[in-house]
């Protein structure tokens, strides 16, 4: 069956540590995405990519890093420059930037 | 895009339709309506999505009213497994529009 796969589901790193979150995809899809949520609230994007090769900036991506060198697969890479990195981390992908997506089951991440 | 207003939280009784309003005052005419749900700790999961035209699959329907500032989402027979937060989000159909989650309604069926 296609679908995103984030690993792990959870992790744990000391502070100013980096950490590399995975995502996989199968679906064939183009375009992937990078998602934080905090306790309580809404998801806001951290980054995106349309294509291999190509990836933008969203609303928080300051202390993150992302590659896109092969279209399944899109991995964060939460730095130390982070300065709050305890948050549920959601990757998605669609076919296009305006169609529906397709969202992984998330990796929490905790720093101690 | 057009921001959304949603209720904080709902209660619903097993069996019964589940009704989740959005508001979304200052939709634009290319704005699509989409919504999505989040059940504790998963990834959201996409519901349904329209244009102008009330909308219906095998998960629920989706009406939008006629001048397109308000919607609805409805559950026709809300289950337990419906328990979720449900993210009505508008968006348009340029590139380079990302999906925008706000607060959504936190929606609770009970037996």
């Amino acid at each position: 069956d296609g679908g995103i796969t984030q690993s792990p589901k959870y992790l744990f790193r000391k502070e100013g540590q980096n950490v590399t979150l995975s995502c996989e995809q199968n679906l064939n899809h183009d375009a992937m995405y990078w998602y934080r949520q905090d306790p309580g609230q809404g998801l806001r994007l951290i980054y995106y990519s349309q294509i291999v090769n190509d990836f933008q900036k969203g609303d928080i991506a300051e202390g993150y890093s992302v590659s896109r060198e092969k279209k399944e697969s899109f991995p964060l890479t939460v730095t130390s420059a982070q300065k709050n990195p305890t948050a549920f981390y959601l990757c998605a992908s669609s076919i296009r930037l305006i169609d529906g997506y397709t969202f992984g089951s998330g990796t929490r991440l905790t720093v101690v | 895009d057009a921001k959304t207003t949603q209720p904080t939280s709902m209660d619903c009784a097993e069996g019964r339709a589940a009704n989740l309003p959005c508001n979304h005052s200052t939709i634009s005419g290319n704005e699509y309506v989409y919504w999505y749900r989040q059940i504790h700790s998963q990834g959201p999961q996409y519901i349904i999505h329209g244009l102008k035209n009330n909308e219906t699959n095998e998960m629920a329907s989706l009406i939008i009213t006629e001048d397109r500032k308000s919607s609805t989402l409805i559950l026709p027979h809300a289950t337990l497994r419906d328990t979720a937060v449900y993210y009505c989000i508008v968006r348009s159909s340029n590139a380079g529009n990302m999906l925008t989650f706000g607060g959504g309604t936190r929606l609770m069926v009970k037996p």
